[in-house]
């Protein structure tokens, strides 16, 4: 497809459970970042890729959460033993350079809306 | 810790009026962008200013840089409802690939 897209667009889970949330990026873009986002706030930086590595993971709040994106395209967002308050909206976007250039653009996925009950 | 302040939070307002957004910080951006989000999807984005003291127009819409790069507003004139979303600043920080987010603003435009 021409955008990033993100599966599932919804996700129900109970505590205690794993989910795991997909980034499709936009092909050829080298860097994708995921972030985390709770209603009518900015989105929250988690983790950035730059092609296979991770670049830049300080914004993941513990060890439940992982990310991994092994071949330099899809990503996988893994979060263990969820939390209530692990309920928000994942984000993910995809640029061209990684941000070597002050005017990288990120590109956004519609996000996962992932409910921990 | 780099904070980016962006005011108002809510703003609800008659068609044709205009408004202003500001976002603010103690930190200095290598650039700085404005994005839209509409329920259900993610941000778009609007413009990038790099230059300190920019000034930037998309059709109603009119974006400023500050000559410090510290700070940045939107200004739209005569809203229309099309217009009502979230708007977000995020600066970037120079050799640092993170943008620093504001908490956005909530944009409601009446008819």
């Amino acid at each position: 497809g021409a955008g990033v897209s993100q599966t599932p667009s919804n996700k129900v889970t109970e505590k205690g459970k794993y989910v795991e949330l997909r980034c499709d990026p936009i092909s050829g873009h080298t860097a994708l970042y995921w972030y985390r986002q709770s209603l009518g706030q900015g989105p929250e930086f988690l983790i950035y890729f730059q092609g296979t590595g991770a670049a830049d993971d300080s914004g993941l709040p513990n060890d439940r959460f992982f990310a991994v994106r092994p071949e330099g395209s899809v990503s996988t967002l893994k979060i263990q033993r969820t939390e209530r308050g692990d309920s928000a909206v994942y984000l993910c976007a995809s640029s061209q350079t990684g941000g070597l250039l002050t005017t990288d653009t990120q590109y956004f996925g519609p996000g996962t809306r992932l409910t921990v009950l | 810790t780099q904070l980016l302040e962006q005011s108002p939070q809510f703003l609800s307002i008659q068609e044709g009026e205009n408004l202003t957004v500001y976002c603010n910080s103690s930190s200095v951006f290598s650039s700085l962008q404005w994005y839209r989000q509409e329920p259900g999807e993610g941000p778009v984005l609007l413009v990038t200013v790099v230059t300190g003291g920019e000034v930037k127009k998309l059709k109603r819409l009119t974006f400023q840089f500050g000559d410090a790069r510290k700070d940045s507003s939107l200004h739209i004139t005569a809203a229309q409802p099309g217009d009502t979303g979230l708007y977000l600043c995020a600066g970037a920080i120079r050799n640092n690939r993170k943008l620093i987010w504001g908490l956005g603003t909530s944009l409601a435009v009446n008819p």
